[in-house]
């Protein structure tokens, strides 16, 4: 079964580029999250989506940054325009309920997009 | 407001030594508690969690934590590290299963 897979894994663009970034979450999961990970803050998360509706943007940090997702396997992180304090490690992360219909909790993440912004 | 305190960023044991990673967390209602494990170049993988059932919790590769309300901590231990445990946990909290706070991490090395 595949996991939750992020494209691209390594992203080098110059500043003021437009970069996306992709996820595709793993099958029947109806939660997707989107973090970023740096040495200065850590995880944070960004936006999360329930059946594809986004639910809560606060961590969004600036305009700069969009979130859409048009069905359920498919999600987009856009930074337009990039700047290099957006150079970090972007997660996707997906989850669902369990067999008894209940969550169970667990998020299964992407190996992640590591963006440098020159 | 919920958050996370790991204390220690960079924690070293020798191979075969007990590991404590201590986490300490803010929760205004009862909250779930999660540690996950990070391999260099990959994302997130679940050890344990706590989901108020029994507060003594055990995960895979022989982690386990024990939840203390009392002192709002949720440690990780594993009697005897192996070289293969060396990566980054981290602590996270979450009271809806639906926004999950992660503390800063903790880096484990295991000395031969």
């Amino acid at each position: 079964d595949a996991g939750v897979i992020q494209s691209p894994r390594h992203e080098v663009t110059e500043m003021g580029q437009e970069v996306t970034l992709r996820c595709k979450p793993i099958s029947g999961h109806d939660y997707l999250f989107w973090y970023r990970q740096t040495m200065m803050r850590g995880l944070e998360l960004l936006i999360y989506f329930n059946n594809n509706v986004p639910i809560d943007d606060s961590g969004m940090p600036e305009d700069r940054f969009s979130a859409k997702m048009p069905n359920a396997s498919f999600s987009t992180l856009k930074i337009q325009p990039s700047e290099p304090r957006d150079s970090a490690v972007y997660f996707c992360a997906s989850s669902s309920r369990g067999s008894g219909g209940v969550y169970t909790g667990e998020l299964f993440f992407g190996e992640g997009s590591r963006l440098t912004v020159l | 407001a919920q958050s996370v305190t790991q204390l220690g960023s960079h924690v070293s044991v020798s191979e075969g030594a007990l590991v404590l990673l201590r986490c300490n967390y803010s929760s205004s209602v009862p909250p779930y508690l999660f540690w996950y494990v990070q391999y260099p170049n990959q994302g997130l993988q679940l050890l344990l969690k706590y989901t108020s059932a029994a507060t003594l919790v055990k995960g895979i590769n022989g982690f386990e934590a024990e939840f203390k309300k009392s002192e709002t901590s949720f440690h990780l231990t594993k009697p005897s590290a192996h070289m293969s445990d060396a990566a980054e946990y981290f602590c996270a909290v979450s009271e809806d299963f639906n926004k999950f706070y992660f503390g800063s991490g903790t880096k484990l090395n295991v000395k031969p």
